[in-house]
């Protein structure tokens, strides 16, 4: 079975300075998808930026950016020159690629608590 | 275009009631996404329906939950009974195919009392 793990459950960053949160995840698979989530307060889930496994390449949206190692499993996010309204929870985010059935679900880790300070 | 819409935003209810949660997916979306998060853990998946068809209900606990996504109307999320372990935060999602890009609601936070 698939698991994503995030293993910093809090983490803490001055504004402007940079962090990065990480991520695991475990699975049989060779092509699957990687998500990072942001949940404010307001709990709404916003996606962040997204990694197709078959990319070398790491996806990159404005202050944010990733490290995909395929090999390791491994999946952190960079977040830099962070700002007052990137503190939330994190969610990393884990789905198995387009075949056949029903394997459209999401597989989530227990999220990081980014706090941010002035 | 508004985005997912999930109502009630908050629902109290008393142990052994029941509890019904709405979900509106996005205008062309066809295919609806429930997840639950409970208090400091992930969403976990429950059930994903498509317009009058259950797809993968492989996440809906077996007892006194059920999913509905008719062809005119929003998908609910029913649960029976309600009990304490039920209290969390239901999120809908709506994508316009099989795979698709996600868009979440905002969730309805469940407590029960």
């Amino acid at each position: 079975a698939q698991t994503v793990t995030q293993s910093q459950p809090e983490m803490s960053v001055q504004e402007a300075e940079t962090v990065t949160l990480s991520c695991t995840y475990d699975t049989s698979e060779s092509d699957y998808y990687l998500f990072w989530y942001k949940q404010p307060p307001s709990r709404q889930m916003i996606l962040v930026i997204r990694q197709e496994a078959y990319k070398q390449q790491n996806a990159t949206e404005n202050r944010f950016s990733v490290n995909f190692q395929k090999a390791a499993k491994s999946f952190s996010l960079k977040i830099s020159d962070s700002q007052l309204g990137d503190a939330a929870m994190y969610f990393c985010a884990y789905r198995i690629a387009n075949y056949g059935g029903s394997q459209g679900n999401l597989i989530f880790g227990k999220g990081t608590k980014l706090s941010v300070k002035p | 275009n508004a985005g997912v819409m999930q109502n009630p935003r908050h629902l109290v209810r008393r142990r052994g009631q029941e509890a019904r949660l709405r979900c509106s997916p996005m205008k062309g979306h066809s295919h609806v996404y429930w997840y639950r998060q409970l208090p400091e853990e992930g969403l976990k998946f429950m059930v994903y329906l498509q317009k009058e068809n259950i797809i993968d209900e492989s996440g809906m606990p077996k007892e006194r939950f059920s999913a509905e996504f008719p062809k005119e109307g929003p998908s609910i999320l029913r649960i029976q009974q309600v009990v304490r372990g039920d209290s969390a935060a239901y999120f809908c999602a709506s994508s316009p195919r099989e795979y698709g890009g996600y868009t979440f609601g905002s969730g309805t936070r469940l407590t029960v009392v």
